[in-house]
């Protein structure tokens, strides 16, 4: 069965960077994308971005693009997700989750990791 | 403030049945675009209910169905449980955005 198995929580200090990892078992990592969502305390769901697991292409939230890369490594059929200058507000739970392309075009997220908590405190 | 729009709670009794609604714009749910929906139970990652506007994965019960029309979509639950209470989300892509777009959640209370 398909799975994603993210990293542990972090705790980082505000301007620093997390890298937040997610290994993924049981079907083909090329062939299919990643995508990352993140939930604040007590919020909804953001999403972050979308990488592909073939290719590498990436996709970025226009509000954390240039703060955000998303990379693979298909040798262990891991993605990452890194995000820098942080800052209180990116406090949250971090999801990553196997995106398939939706008939109607746009992606639908049918497997998820089990999230990583990144807090933010001075 | 969500690219899709949803009401914050919703409630009924066992047994009756909720819509939950999604509403969109031209840009997203009116662009042809589909809708998805996610059931997330307290303390755990989402987990897909519905994709495509209607397709329910494999293992969703059949209480769960899903509509779009136009710019709104909707969630229906028949023959509510105590194990639906949960959070619902509704997802799609916006052009405009340029990516995927979350509504901002509808609580559903079990009474």
């Amino acid at each position: 069965q398909v799975q994603l198995a993210q990293s542990g929580a972090e705790v980082k200090k505000p301007g620093a960077s997390v890298k937040v990892s997610c290994k993924a078992s049981g079907y083909t990592f090329t062939s299919y994308g990643i995508t990352w969502v993140r939930q604040a305390p007590g919020q909804g769901l953001e999403w972050m971005g979308w990488i592909s697991g073939y290719n590498g292409d990436t996709d970025y939230a226009q509000k954390i693009q240039g703060r955000v890369t998303m990379t693979t490594d298909t040798s262990t059929s891991t993605a990452y997700m890194e995000l820098r200058s942080l800052r209180s507000d990116d406090t949250a739970v971090y999801y990553c989750a196997r995106a398939l392309v939706a008939a109607g075009n746009g992606f639908y997220f049918d497997s998820w990791g089990q999230g990583t908590l990144v807090t933010v405190s001075s | 403030q969500s690219v899709l729009t949803q009401a914050p709670s919703v409630s009924g009794a066992p047994g009756q049945r909720v819509t939950i609604t999604c509403t969109g714009s031209s840009s997203n749910l009116g662009d042809n675009y589909d809708v998805h929906w996610y059931q997330q139970l307290p303390g755990t990652a989402p987990k897909v209910l519905i994709y495509g506007n209607n397709n329910r994965p494999s293992g969703v019960p059949d209480r769960f169905s899903g509509s779009k029309s136009g710019t709104s979509a909707s969630l229906v639950i028949t023959g509510l449980q105590a194990e639906d209470e949960a959070v619902y989300y509704c997802q799609s892509y916006d052009f405009n955005v340029r990516g995927s777009v979350f509504g901002g959640g509808t609580k559903l209370t079990v009474l």
